[in-house]
């Protein structure tokens, strides 16, 4: 089966700052990389995904990068903003399936 | 995209009795899961529910304990049966369309708490 390794679990930073959080994965024929953000709460939300046949992906503050290579992929927040704190999940299916295997999920923290 | 919807959003139950949740999609979906999360913690999988057919548990999950059905393409249920105490939880329905998009809608999911 996947599995996904997630760092840092607690990310404090600054607002105007950027942030990074990393994810790696173990299955090969994993394709499909998407990120949510959950908000206190309430539910996880969608925020950017990447597929395996693309290196990076942005959108507006919000960017992903895979390196299929070396397994792993990063989301990158840029400028981030209070309302930017929140948990966040990368994702990765497991092989030949549409059933993902979540990360542990990172705190995010950014103080006005 | 797909709206999810559940019943009931929290209830406070006796060990030993059992709870149906209830999730509606306002479109069909291909895929339907459940999903558990501890506060603080990542989302487990409990099973994909199957249009039609059993559902596919994970490790550590049983019918028996968490019977789930899925009627048609937009509507499960998943029971939550002989509670204990262990079993205090948020539990999260979520729907997704094979195809060119694998992106997961969530439910805004159920908190339940046995005492």
């Amino acid at each position: 089966g996947e599995n996904v390794e997630q760092h840092p679990s607690t990310l404090s930073v600054q607002e105007g700052d950027s942030a990074v959080i990393k994810c790696t994965y173990s299955d090969s024929a994993s394709n499909y990389f998407p990120w949510y953000k959950q908000e206190l709460g309430k539910r996880p939300q969608l925020i950017i995904d990447i597929r395996s046949n693309v290196g990076e992906k942005k959108d507006q503050r919000i960017a992903v990068t895979l390196n299929k290579t070396a397994k792993h992929f990063s989301l990158h927040i840029t400028e981030t903003q209070p309302e930017d704190s929140a948990v966040y999940f990368c994702a990765a299916p497991r092989g030949g399936s549409y059933i993902p295997t979540f990360g542990r999920g990172t705190s995010l923290i950014v103080h006005p | 995209s797909a709206v999810i919807s559940q019943k009931p959003s929290r209830d406070i139950c006796q060990r030993g009795t059992s709870l149906t949740i209830q999730c509606q999609v306002d479109s069909q979906v291909t895929m339907m899961f459940w999903y558990r999360q501890q506060p603080g913690q990542s989302l487990t999988l409990i099973a994909t529910a199957n249009q039609g057919s059993e559902a596919t548990y994970e490790s550590g999950f049983v019918i028996d304990k968490f019977p789930i059905s899925r009627p048609n393409l937009t509507f499960s249920t998943l029971t939550v049966s002989n509670m204990s105490p262990e079993d205090s939880s948020i539990y999260l329905c979520s729907a997704a369309t094979s195809g060119t998009s694998n992106e997961q809608f969530f439910g805004p999911g159920t908190r339940l708490t046995v005492l």
